[in-house]
C-alpha cells in the first residue's frame, strides 16, 4: 500500500524566518498530494494542494513543490508568523482508491 | 454556514465496550469519511461512504463499521472495544468521492478506553 513519510517531525523557526517541511512517497501512481494544517482541538484544514501534472504551486506565503521522480514533495512557508505554528501533515492520494494516506506529522513553532 | 459537527466531543469507554460516534456533514456534501487519529500520528482510514453506500475500507478489523443515513450523516461503530482503541476520530466531508475534491475535517470526537 501507499506510504508516506515526513520530515522533520518538530521544527522551531524564528518569526520572518522560512519553514521547509519534506515528505517521501512510496505509490508512483499517487496524483494528487494535500496539504493540512491542524491547530490543538481541531480537524485537520487544507492550507494547499499540487496535482501530480504541475511542479509548484504557491499561495501567498505558502508554496508547494513536487518531483514525481524523486517521489518528494515539500511543503515552504516564508516569512513565518506565531499563527503559523501548528502540526502540519502531508497526504498522498492514490487514483484508484481516491483514500488519504497523510504522513506522520511536523510540529511547526515559530518563535516570537 | 456550519462546517463539519461531531459528537459527542469526548467518551470516555472501558475495555469491551461498544461506542458509536456521529458526524454530520457541510450541507450539501454526499460524501463522509472517518480517520483514526493516535496521539502524535497522522490521521488513518477507516471508511468512506457515498451515497449510503460503503466506498472505500481502510485496514481496520470487523469491530469497526460505519453506516450512512438518507440525509447524509453518517456514523461510526466500535465493537469489543480495546485499549488501543483510544484516539481522536476524526470525519470528513466532500461533495462526492474522488481524487479532487476536498476532505473538510470535523473537530473529532476523542475517544479513550479505559
Amino acid at each position: 500500500g501507499e506510504n508516506v513519510e515526513q520530515h522533520p517531525s518538530t521544527l522551531s523557526v524564528q518569526e520572518g524566518d522560512s519553514a521547509v517541511i519534506k515528505c517521501t512517497y512510496s505509490d508512483s501512481a499517487s496524483n494528487y498530494f494535500p496539504w493540512y494544517k491542524q491547530e490543538l482541538g481541531k480537524g485537520p484544514q487544507l492550507i494547499i494542494d499540487i496535482r501530480s501534472n504541475v511542479g509548484e504551486k504557491k499561495d501567498q506565503r505558502i508554496a508547494v513543490t513536487l518531483n514525481k521522480t524523486a517521489k518528494h514533495f515539500s511543503l515552504h512557508i516564508t516569512e513565518t508568523q506565531p499563527e503559523d505554528s501548528a502540526v502540519y501533515f502531508c497526504a498522498a492520494v492514490v487514483g484508484s482508491a481516491r483514500q488519504l494516506t497523510f504522513g506522520s506529522g511536523t510540529q511547526l513553532t515559530v518563535l516570537p | 454556514d456550519a462546517g463539519v459537527t461531531q459528537s459527542p466531543t469526548h467518551l470516555i469507554k472501558t475495555r469491551g465496550q461498544q461506542v458509536t460516534l456521529r458526524c454530520s456533514p457541510i450541507s450539501g456534501h454526499k460524501s463522509v469519511s472517518w480517520y483514526q487519529q493516535v496521539l502524535g500520528q497522522g490521521p488513518q482510514f477507516i471508511f468512506q461512504y457515498y451515497e449510503k453506500e460503503e466506498r472505500g475500507r481502510g485496514n481496520f478489523p470487523d469491530r469497526f463499521s460505519a453506516r450512512q443515513f438518507p440525509n447524509y450523516s453518517s456514523e461510526l461503530n466500535v465493537n469489543a472495544l480495546l485499549l488501543g482503541d483510544s484516539a481522536l476520530y476524526l470525519c470528513a466531508s466532500s461533495l462526492m468521492p474522488g481524487t479532487y475534491n476536498e476532505q473538510f475535517f470535523g473537530p473529532g470526537t476523542r475517544l479513550t478506553v479505559l
